[in-house]
């Protein structure tokens, strides 16, 4: 199946910094992908859709100035936690939709997550 | 998007056969039924999805009665490694990227 990767798997900064992540899918093409947070013992939370060429969309709540979110190119979106702080502490995980344009299939494909600690 | 409810958790033992059961009273026409598994510190990872009646892959079936109000992923003859979250999403699958809406999941734990 489709392969979407993140990096880093786990970070850890100090308050006030700002801390970059990865998400590229490796065999396939992705104008759409899709940011989760996901804090322990809870379910996955969308923050924000990442659109290739265009800005993101900001799920209600999201900081949209906090959480930088670029679409690059087909294959990588980033995102880039600003002045990140211990409260931000969470599990980070993009996902790519793999499916056929006109097909009844559709499949989401998620990365293997980022651990962000702010110290 | 359609509401799903699940049981919050679930015990088994190695060899049982696992029924998780969905419910999604407000489905809507387009909607699929996806069901994902999580481990800890992971990404979810597709299992299965259905539009009605019975699906079966390499790994689990997916019963839809016919109101599709409900479903029940079955996990046959599980093992220790099963133990994990699991997800029902619905949601419209048209082909185009659409985003996803996790409920609070079934944690399964498979028990010696």
């Amino acid at each position: 199946g489709a392969v979407v990767s993140q990096h880093p798997s786990w970070v850890i900064c100090k308050s006030g910094t700002s801390v970059k992540i990865e998400c590229r899918s490796l065999d396939f093409q992705a104008t759409t992908m899709f940011w989760y947070r996901q804090f322990p013992k809870q379910s996955l939370m969308l923050m924000a859709t990442s659109n290739e060429g265009s800005k993101a969309t900001y799920e209600q709540g999201v900081e949209k100035d906090k959480f930088l979110i670029n679409h690059a190119s087909l294959t990588l979106s980033t995102l880039t936690v600003t002045s990140a702080h211990p409260e931000d502490s969470s599990f980070y995980i993009c996902s790519a939709n793999a499916g056929v344009s006109g097909s009844a299939y559709n499949e989401q494909f998620f990365g293997p997550g980022t651990r962000l600690t702010v110290l | 998007l359609a509401k799903t409810t699940q049981p919050i958790s679930m015990d088994s033992y190695e060899g049982q056969e696992v029924n998780i059961t969905c419910s999604h009273n407000n489905i809507a026409t387009n909607d699929y039924i996806t069901w994902y598994q999580q481990f800890p510190s992971q990404g979810p990872r597709f299992i299965i999805q259905g539009y009605k009646t019975k699906v079966t892959n390499e790994v689990a079936s997916l019963f839809i009665p016919a109101d599709r109000k409900s479903s029940t992923l079955s996990l046959p003859r599980v093992s220790l490694s099963d133990t994990a979250v699991y997800y029902c999403l619905v949601g419209e699958s048209s082909g185009s990227a659409r985003q996803l809406t996790f409920g609070s999941g079934t944690q399964l734990t498979v028990l010696p």
